[in-house]
């Protein structure tokens, strides 16, 4: 089955802790994306990479970072110097013009 | 710049009625828009595209959209709401013109329907 899986689907973090949240796809998409869901606002834009071994910054950066070593592989790291960490975020990986979404991987703060 | 307006954070119809869910989007030059949806907790599906062919739009599930252009307007419909449509719809359009496929976002749409 071709697709993109997100995990763990639930990640509790604690003060000062980094934590990383995995994406994959075997859908051989070059783009990734991630973006941060919050409720009423929308899908905001973190970070994304159109290609192996470059990403790009999206509009709320601050406090993320991610890498991309393997076309199949957009981990995210979710870093102590976000404050404000609690969402549900979500990875995709585009074909042309559509981007397809993850199941998703909602980030609690203890 | 490029943006898109959901009208009505929630809309509520009964089962069996027509749902439309409204949006209004800007773009300076032709646009690709997508609705998705999203059921609690999971992550957003894909229901249909407009990519400059036909301007009417048939996605999954019986929906339906129509891209207007001198209205700026991609309003998705349904001639009769089921209770598993309940979910919330998010319009989006490409951004720019540049190759890097970022979506533009509404602020989504939730559809209750009540029995």
């Amino acid at each position: 089955d071709g697709g993109i899986t997100q995990s763990p689907k639930y990640l509790f973090r604690k003060e000062g802790q980094n934590v990383t949240l995995s994406c994959e796809q075997n859908l051989n998409h070059d783009a990734m994306y991630w973006y941060r869901q919050d409720p009423g606002q929308g899908l905001r834009l973190i970070y994304y990479s159109q290609i192996v071994n470059d990403f790009q910054k999206g509009d709320i950066a601050e406090g993320y970072s991610v890498s991309r070593e393997k076309k199949e592989s957009f981990p995210l790291t979710v870093t102590s110097a976000q404050k404000n960490p609690t969402a549900f975020y979500l990875c995709a990986s585009r074909v042309g013009e559509t981007q397809y979404f993850g199941p998703g991987t909602r980030l609690l703060v203890l | 710049a490029q943006s898109v307006t959901q009208l009505g954070s929630h809309v509520s119809v009964s089962e069996g009625a027509l749902v439309l869910l409204r949006c209004n989007y800007s773009s300076s030059v032709p646009p690709y828009l997508f609705w998705y949806v999203q059921y609690p907790n999971q992550g957003l599906q894909l229901l249909l595209k407009y990519t400059s062919a036909a301007t009417l739009v048939k996605g999954i599930n019986g929906f339906e959209a129509e891209f207007k252009k001198s209205e700026t307007s991609f309003h998705l419909t349904k001639p009769s709401a089921h209770m598993s449509d309940a979910a919330e719809y998010f319009c989006a359009v490409v951004h720019g013109s540049s190759n890097t496929g970022k979506l533009i976002f509404g602020q989504g749409t939730t559809l209750q329907v009540k029995p």
